[in-house]
This record gives structure tokens, sequence and C-alpha cells, in this order.
């Protein structure tokens, strides 16, 4: 796998609003996952897209790609406190087995 | 189990001294992988199990620290001698075969403290 790169590396908003992040990588994929990262709940998954994939909803998760691009938006729609986290895109699949985690998006959503 | 769980959750240790976590992986998950996270960080690939199998260790940062499955369930990491530059949460996570191969299921991690 090889190491996404999360833009911002922070983000704080009101509760409520909408929160986007922004990933890029260098090389081609299979698939693009993301991640969350919390005190509470720990390293979780949220979502994959394949790479024939353009966009992918989950609740309120919003993941696109844009493989000509290189990239990858994570958006979480009507926030909530408890989305406060570390978030991190993940290339994987093929014949590599292991994760590459960038330093993620760390997003505050502010009560 | 319901999901991947790791003992223990948190260890205070003198430097020298030896250190073994143990993960306890999803019932039925061939794959296993350790991973070390910094402070402020994202975690790093520190080695991979199929079943019994060590297939990778690449990310195993000295030769003190050591990992084994020997019956391709639970796996115990072993830091042998510990020094400051471990202190670290230690995270495993388990998958799952084929298509579901691509998503890691990650344990809550044991907080590694060394004085």
């Amino acid at each position: 796998s090889q190491q996404g790169e999360e833009d911002p590396q922070a983000l704080s908003i009101q509760e409520g609003e909408n929160a986007t992040m922004n990933c890029s990588y260098k090389t081609s994929i299979n698939n693009l996952q993301w991640y969350r990262q919390n005190s509470g709940r720990g390293l979780v998954h949220l979502i994959l897209i394949r790479s024939n994939e353009r966009e992918k909803h989950s609740g309120r998760l919003r993941v696109t790609l844009d493989t000509s691009k290189k990239s990858s938006s994570l958006l979480i729609t009507a926030s909530r406190a408890a989305d406060t986290a570390s978030y991190f895109c993940v290339e994987s699949g093929g014949s590599n087995y292991k994760l590459t985690f960038g330093k993620g998006t760390l997003l505050t959503v502010n009560p | 189990g319901a999901g991947v769980s790791q003992s223990p959750r948190y260890k205070v240790a003198k430097r020298g001294q030896d250190v073994a976590l143990r993960c306890d992986p999803i019932s039925g998950h061939v794959s296993l992988f350790w991973y070390q996270q910094a402070l402020g960080q994202g975690p790093e690939f520190l080695t991979y199990f199929q079943n019994e199998a060590q297939l990778d260790k690449s990310g195993l940062p000295s030769d003190r620290f050591f990992a084994e499955r020997p019956e391709g369930s639970v796996s115990t990491l072993k830091i042998q001698r510990t020094q400051q530059e471990d202190s670290a949460v230690y995270l495993c996570a388990s998958t799952g075969q084929g298509v579901s191969a691509d998503t890691q299921y990650f344990g809550p991690g044991t907080r590694l403290t060394v004085l």
C-alpha cells in the first residue's frame, strides 16, 4: 500500500456544519479506504471505494474518487460532536496487504 | 469474539524490562497485523501473519521486537530490553479472506509507556 496525504491537517467546525477532507496519492490504486480514529472507539474502518467507482455513500459520509487526479475526498454532512476524530485515507488492494497511513486530518466538531 | 481484543490496555515498563502484548483477532480471521503508533502520527506497520506463518516482519524496528502466532489465532508481540523510544500505542488488526481482506479490523491498542 502507498501512503495517502490528507489535507487539511486540522479542521475545526461547528456542530451541524459539513466537513470535507481531501487525500492525494501517488500511484495507481485498487481501492481507497478511509479510517477514523478517536479515543472512544479506536481506529475504525469507515468506507472503501474501488478504483472503478467515482462516488460512494454511507449514512452521512460521502466519498469521491478521481483517479485522473489521484485524489479522494471525504464529506461528512451535518456533523456531530461525536465525529471529532482523526481521519486517514489509505490505498489498498492487490498484492499489497499492509496499510500505510499518513498523519491524517484532525477534525474537531464544536458543540 | 465480536471484535479484536488486546491486553493489557495500558502498560508501564521501566527501561530495560521485557514486555509482552497480546492480541486476540476476530474468530476465523486468517491475517493478523501489528502496527505501532507514536503520538501525533498515523499507525506504522510492524509485522504480518497469515495463520501461524509470519510472512512479513520488515517493519519491526530492531531485533528487540519479536512477534509470534503459534496456533494461528492469538498473537503476542514481545519487546525485549525496552527503551524510551518504544513508548507508543501498539495496534493489532485482523482481516477475513477474499474481498473482505481489504478491510482491517483494529483492536483498541495497548499504550506502552517506558520510563
